[in-house]
């Protein structure tokens, strides 16, 4: 069965600095999706990155980028140069093929000014 | 990204009585829609997979009968809340699966529903 573990319920960063969240996860299945999502208090999902389990560089979107490492089981995300409106919270999320979305359990990330 | 809609967005009903929510893909087909529940302050948490012109299938634990699920359009599954009681309260959320890009299979969220029952 797929885990998806992100270990830290809340984080706290300071604006403009850079902040990762962990995720770690586990299947033995050798193609597989991560991804990260952002829900805002509005309750909207939001997607931000994903990585493929055979892509050879690490996935990047903007001001987000995803340290993914294999071996490790690890798919961390940063999120450089924070911003007041990144407070929200973060979820991991794993996919193997033809299967829904497994959900980690969450991290809050309070940005302060 | 792709679109997906939700309708409605609050709803406050009585228990006892039923209550449907609508997904909707808006640009794309999905043969494929997954409906979550979300408490307070957790993750969410899968309960049925709609497949577009077959029944859908649940999770353990979720109960078929309590919530009926209906795929009936490439764009369109409902979500039926029946006999609604006061532990049904929660934030519904459907999601699509978008054919895949070089995001892979990615899944598209609703904006999700808030249904609080008295």
């Amino acid at each position: 069965a797929q885990k998806i573990t992100q270990t830290q319920p809340g984080m706290f960063v300071q604006e403009k600095e850079a902040v990762t969240l962990d995720c770690t996860y586990d299947t033995s299945d050798q193609s597989y999706g991560l991804f990260w999502y952002k829900q805002p208090s509005s309750g909207e999902m939001i997607f931000l990155i994903y990585q493929g389990s055979y892509d050879e560089q690490n996935a990047t979107e903007g001001r987000y980028s995803l340290n993914f490492q294999k071996a490790r089981k690890s798919a961390n995300l940063v999120i450089s140069a924070s911003q007041l409106g990144d407070s929200a919270m973060y979820f991991c999320a794993h996919l193997l093929r033809n299967t829904p979305l497994v959900f980690g359990k969450g991290t809050r990330l309070s940005v302060i000014a | 990204g792709a679109v997906v809609s939700q309708h409605p967005s609050w709803v406050i009903c009585k228990s006892g009585t039923s209550v449907k929510i609508e997904c909707r893909s808006l640009d794309f087909q999905a043969t494929t829609m997954f409906w979550y529940r979300q408490f307070p302050k957790q993750s969410l948490m899968l309960m049925a997979t709609s497949n577009e012109g077959s029944k859908a299938t649940y999770e353990q634990g979720v109960e078929k009968d309590k919530f009926l699920i209906n795929h009936a359009s490439l764009t369109l599954s409902t979500l039926t809340v029946t006999s609604a009681h006061p532990e049904d309260s929660s934030f519904y959320i459907c999601s699509a699966r978008d054919p895949p890009s070089r995001f892979g299979e990615t899944q598209y969220f609703g904006p999700g529903t808030r249904l609080l029952v008295l």
